[in-house]
């Protein structure tokens, strides 16, 4: 089952910060937040992860609150090619991933 | 391009059928994953491989198998095929057993009528 509650869906300006919420109440301390995306039925796409501090990469920023028990995406300047399904998943090293329902993301010109 | 090549890209085929999805992983990695996505299951995990070996076990129906062979490239196997199997079925393939980043093919589109 989900570990994780997200949003079904959210519109974002093309060019602003798409900020996308993902609450895990239930995180255990060994257990990652991964986020997935997958663009209109493509294979998913990895993003980015973290454990209890905050990453960034070339595609986003993962902000992790300090119990950790919420997390938020962010696409700092989104593009109409960032319109896709994202997936907030928690995990812990070598278990299966649940992708659950994930939120639709729109930019919209 | 994740390098997870999947073959063929679209399957039709009728009820009671036979089906082979093939998936050849990235260079280098060793453990292949097989999903299941359909409109109302959402994407499923139906079973993971390492090295030739079977690692975990999702909800994959007993008519389905999977293998992985020595060049490390797998095949999914689906028997006694109904309607309810017509899905997208994903490959993804991570460098090892423990590793939760995984690079996904683009997928096999089957339709069972």
């Amino acid at each position: 089952d989900a570990k994780t509650t997200q949003p079904t869906s959210m519109d974002c300006a093309e060019g602003r910060a798409a900020n996308l919420p993902c609450n895990h109440s239930t995180i255990s301390g060994n257990e990652y937040v991964y986020w997935y995306r997958q663009i209109h039925s493509q294979g998913p796409q990895y993003i980015i992860h973290g454990l209890k501090n905050n990453e960034t990469n070339e595609m986003a920023s993962l902000i992790i609150t300090e119990d950790r028990k919420s997390s938020t995406l962010i696409l700092p300047h989104a593009t109409l090619r960032d319109t896709a399904v994202y997936y907030c998943i928690v995990v812990s090293t070598g278990n299966q991933f649940y992708f659950g329902t994930g939120t639709s993301l729109t930019v919209i010109p | 391009d994740s390098g997870v090549t999947q073959t063929p890209k679209h399957l039709i085929t009728a009820t009671g059928q036979r089906v082979t999805l093939r998936c050849s992983p990235r260079s280098g990695d060793l453990s292949v994953y097989w999903y299941q996505q359909s409109l109302d299951q959402g994407l499923q995990f139906l079973i993971q491989y390492y090295n030739g070996e079977e690692r975990a076990k999702g909800n994959i129906l007993e008519r389905f198998s999977a293998q992985q062979f020595p060049d490390l490239h797998s095949e999914l196997n689906l028997s006694s095929l109904e309607l309810g199997d017509s899905a997208l079925y994903f490959c993804a393939s991570s460098v090892d057993s423990l590793a939760n980043i995984q690079y996904f093919g683009a997928g096999t589109r089957l339709s069972v009528l």
